[in-house]
């Protein structure tokens, strides 16, 4: 199947430090990411949808000042957590739409990136 | 705003028992996929269903929509230990007539197989 990474994995940071994440398909071309939320034992929450070439849509209550998206190519897009907080400690997972023909629409997920605000 | 519901959060059978988990939407979907996350793990695609009153099936592994396109199960027969981990059921949404790409989740159902 389709292949997503994500870069880093984990990270550590401090407390007002920003963050930036990593989404790229491997062997398709993504013209729509999105971000994900998962905080423990819960489920995926969407924040964002990624558009190749313009602006994202956020998701209501989601600040798109704090996590700010880029989508450069169509293999790439990064997401910023910006001045984070303990708060902002989550598991943070993107997808990548594979909307050509062999795949059916299929969304196909990143491996995740655990981040830890101290 | 669209919300999927999912039943049971959690469910603990003996090996060999059969598992079922239900998905509702609360709109009307374009199709519905089911998600496996181990944990630890990242979600990872199982399948997906379009048409209305399909029934797929993955070895042990039944899945339906509904004729409304607004409920959809996931049933294992002879669960085994491998079976383990959170199954997400993730509807997409329907705009007008158009599939807007945007997947809402279920709250997951987290499966335990005693061996």
């Amino acid at each position: 199947g389709a292949v997503v990474s994500q870069h880093p994995s984990w990270v550590i940071c401090k407390s007002g430090t920003s963050v930036k994440i990593e989404c790229r398909s491997l062997d398709f071309q993504a013209t729509t990411m999105f971000w994900y939320r998962q905080f423990p034992k819960q489920s995926l929450m969407l924040m964002a949808t990624s558009n190749e070439g313009s602006k994202a849509t956020y998701e209501q209550g989601v600040e798109k000042d704090k996590f700010l998206i880029n989508h450069a190519s169509l293999t790439l897009s990064t997401l910023t957590v910006t001045s984070a907080h303990p708060e902002d400690s989550s598991f943070y997972i993107c997808s990548a739409r594979d909307t050509s023909g062999r795949a059916s629409d299929t969304q196909y997920f990143g491996p995740g990136t655990r981040l830890t605000v101290l | 705003g669209q919300q999927v519901m999912q039943i049971p959060q959690y469910q603990h059978v003996q090996e060999g028992e059969d598992f079922t988990t239900y998905c509702n939407s609360s709109t009307t979907l374009s199709n519905i996929q089911w998600y496996k996350q181990r944990p630890g793990g990242h979600p990872v695609f199982l399948i997906q269903l379009v048409k209305s009153g399909e029934v797929k099936k993955q070895k042990r592994l039944t899945f339906q929509f509904g004729e409304a396109k607004k409920n959809s199960s996931l049933h294992i027969t002879a669960t085994q230990t491998t079976d383990v981990g959170t199954y997400f059921c993730a509807g997409n949404s329907l705009h007008g007539s158009s599939n807007t790409g945007k997947l809402i989740f279920g709250q997951g159902t987290t499966l335990q197989v005693k061996p």
